[in-house]
């Protein structure tokens, strides 16, 4: 399984433009890159999902560079509800694959 | 659609005893997987289960076992409980074949080990 590397934590005010990057050096030619978000006491949701370039969907935008050894979750002007832990995996999603979360990053959003 | 249900939330149990913690999988999915997630720490894979039989496994002791049902709910079941396997337990389910469109996750049981 490729391991990913993520920053332990962030700080952002509401409004901005909030982007976690995600390293995975060893990511595999099958592996999709997966983020998912989770509350205190809930259980992680899904966020976005991305194979190559660049992924858009109505809550995130998932930015892959050409050699895929990292990824950029973008969270477009974050409030304080977007205060969660962010997961980056990696794996292959379609070979009942077993997700490596990692410690994920905390993402705290001020007013 | 009524998403992945959990049960019981919470449960406290003695050292050495057994416990199981229960799934419903999200209507139409056919695969439900099982993650520890101790404090401050992210999921850990413990199994997943297909076609009511396990199909791949983390780094968890014979302790740690489960059960699929044919309506695709599924027990987690714990052997000789430690201490240490005080956690917050993740049920997940998916549709094999559709995991482009993420795992659903329950709740939880929050499990203290005394």
């Amino acid at each position: 399984l490729a391991k990913t590397t993520q920053p332990i934590s962030m700080d952002s005010y509401e409004g901005q433009e909030v982007n976690i990057t995600c390293s995975h050096n060893n990511i595999a030619t099958n592996d999709y890159i997966t983020w998912y978000q989770q509350f205190p006491s809930q259980g992680p949701r899904f966020i976005i999902q991305g194979y190559k370039t660049k992924v858009t969907n109505e809550v995130a935008s998932l930015f892959i560079p050409a050699d895929r050894k990292s990824s950029t979750l973008s969270l477009p002007r974050v409030s304080l509800s977007d205060t969660a832990v962010y997961y980056c995996l990696v794996g292959d999603v379609y070979n009942f694959n077993k997700f490596y979360f990692g410690s994920g990053t905390k993402l705290n959003v001020k007013p | 659609e009524t998403g992945v249900t959990q049960s019981p939330t919470h449960l406290i149990k003695t050292r050495g005893q057994q416990v199981t913690l229960r799934c419903s999988s999200q209507s139409g999915h056919n695969t439900v997987s099982w993650y520890q997630q101790a404090l401050g720490q992210g999921p850990q894979f413990i199994f997943q289960y297909y076609r009511e039989e396990e199909n791949g496994r983390g780094n968890f002791p014979p302790r740690f076992s489960g059960l699929q049902f044919p309506n695709y709910s599924s027990e987690l079941n714990v052997n000789a409980l430690e201490l240490d396997d005080s956690a917050l337990y993740l049920c997940a389910s998916s549709l094999l074949g559709q995991e482009n469109y993420g795992y659903t996750f329950g709740s939880g049981t929050r499990l203290t080990v005394v």
